[in-house]
């Protein structure tokens, strides 16, 4: 069965500095991988996601994710943030037929002024 | 246009009663999904509709769980004789043909009491 750890539950940054949230996967085959953003009271929207070809991808927002297969591996960049950046991030990975998403515990991002 | 939505935002029941939480997808979605939001277990699958092929239920934590989706749009989540460990927000999601991304609703936080 697929898994997804992210392995920090917290990161705190300073508005204007970059920032970098870890995922890995566990998968058998190839994995489409997601990044969701869940801020306070709200439902999930997606930044970006990940099927095939480049493994740099762009989303939303001003995110960016590297697919590193050797590592599994799909990190999520910022080069810098916004105070409006804080918010918990959630890594999934979705399987090729059914389509349904196993999420990782997800990182709550601080931002400090 | 119109986005999922969820009703009621907001249940508080008391143990041992039923509940039933509604989904609306978004208008042409073929697929639908059911997923819970809970501090000890994260985001977890619950169930899966996909067109009028019989439903992944694979996620649903106990026979006290049902989902039902009439003419292919609108479902609705049942949860029976409720136990405190079924609070949670329970967030629904739904996606075009052929498309691997989901759009989710804002969620139902439910409150056993």
């Amino acid at each position: 069965a697929q898994s997804v750890t992210q392995p920090d539950i917290h990161i705190t940054v300073s508005e204007g500095a970059s920032l970098e949230l870890r995922c890995n996967y566990s998968y058998g085959a190839t994995p489409y991988l997601f990044w969701y953003v869940q801020s306070p009271g709200q439902g999930l929207q997606l930044l970006l996601k990940y099927f095939s070809g480049d493994t740099l991808v762009q989303g939303i927002k001003g995110f960016e994710a590297e697919f590193k297969r050797s590592q599994s591996s799909f990190n999520l960049r910022k080069p810098s943030v916004h105070w409006s950046v804080a918010a918990e991030y959630f890594c999934a990975v979705g399987e090729a037929a059914g389509n349904k998403l196993t999420f990782g515990g997800g990182t709550r991002v601080l931002v400090k002024p | 246009g119109a986005g999922v939505s969820q009703s009621p935002s907001n249940k508080v029941t008391e143990k041992g009663k039923d509940v039933e939480l509604r989904c609306d997808p978004i208008s042409g979605h073929t697929a639908l999904y059911w997923y819970r939001q809970s501090l000890g277990q994260g985001l977890e699958f619950l169930i899966y509709f996909q067109g009028n092929s019989a439903p992944d239920k694979s996620g649903l934590p106990s026979d006290r769980f049902s989902a039902e989706r009439t003419g292919g749009s609108v479902s609705t989540l049942t949860i029976q004789r409720t136990q405190q460990e079924d609070s949670a927000v329970y967030l629904c999601a739904s996606s075009p043909p052929g498309a691997q991304r989901q759009y989710f609703g804002p969620g139902t936080r439910l409150t056993v009491t």
